[in-house]
């Protein structure tokens, strides 16, 4: 299996802030990697696919990049709504895999 | 829009089968794309459990020791996922997706194993 190991686990900002989180496979995996964001008791919602690209109706301060083994998640000027967990995954192969989550908490 | 909804048992028993179908309304599910299915025990990180193609064809996680199997009813438009052999390590949120770009979930269902 292609195990994605996200940094960092947990991570606090404040409001206005703008963070990076990255996503290193285990092998390469072209662009088929996803963003998603999680809030307590909710299903994921997906923010970005192939990398880099957003999904339909997510604001452009979320921002995807990385090929091949590493990959980013950016996210600018930071809102309370924001606050969150993110997930990586892979879909280059069976069977997919997740990171396991970085924890954004306000500062 | 597409809508996806879990219905099922929320307690089975240790050693029985978990059985769960997902809903789609808003696009038909022998239009393409692959359906799955995934889970987050409590507290945990996320397990992607198995898909189906619109054609039939299945792909599951190893992890699961062939203890999975999805399969679709096109004239209900739904898909379905039946777990056998449950533990209390199958204890999970169970969430049924729309893959390629995992880009529409369902809300999820707590399915608890216990006796």
């Amino acid at each position: 299996d292609i195990q994605m190991t996200q940094s960092p686990s947990s991570l606090s900002a404040s409001v206005g802030d703008r963070i990076t989180i990255t996503c290193r496979a285990s092998q390469g995996i072209s662009n088929f990697l996803a963003w998603f964001q999680q809030k307590p008791g909710k299903a994921p919602k997906s923010l970005i696919y192939g990398a880099s690209s957003l999904q339909n109706g997510v604001p452009s301060k979320f921002s995807g990049s990385g090929s091949g083994t590493n990959f980013t998640l950016t996210i600018s000027s930071l809102q309370p709504e924001d606050f969150a967990t993110y997930f990586c995954q892979q879909y280059y192969t069976f069977p997919y895999t997740f990171g396991l989550g970085t924890n954004l908490e306000i500062k | 829009q597409v809508q996806l909804q879990e219905s099922g048992p929320g307690l089975v028993k240790p050693s029985e089968t978990l059985s769960l179908t997902c809903s789609v309304s808003g696009y038909s599910v022998s239009s393409g794309y692959n359906w799955g299915w995934v889970r987050q025990p409590p507290g945990k990180g996320l397990e992607w459990i198995g898909n189906i193609y619109h054609s039939g064809s299945t792909y599951y996680n190893p992890s699961l020791q062939s203890r999975a199997t999805i399969s679709i009813d096109t004239s209900k438009n739904q898909f379905s996922l039946r777990l056998a052999s449950v533990t209390a390590a199958d204890t999970a949120v169970y969430y049924c997706v729309r893959e390629g770009a995992f880009d529409s979930w369902g809300q999820g269902t707590l399915v608890t194993v216990s006796s």
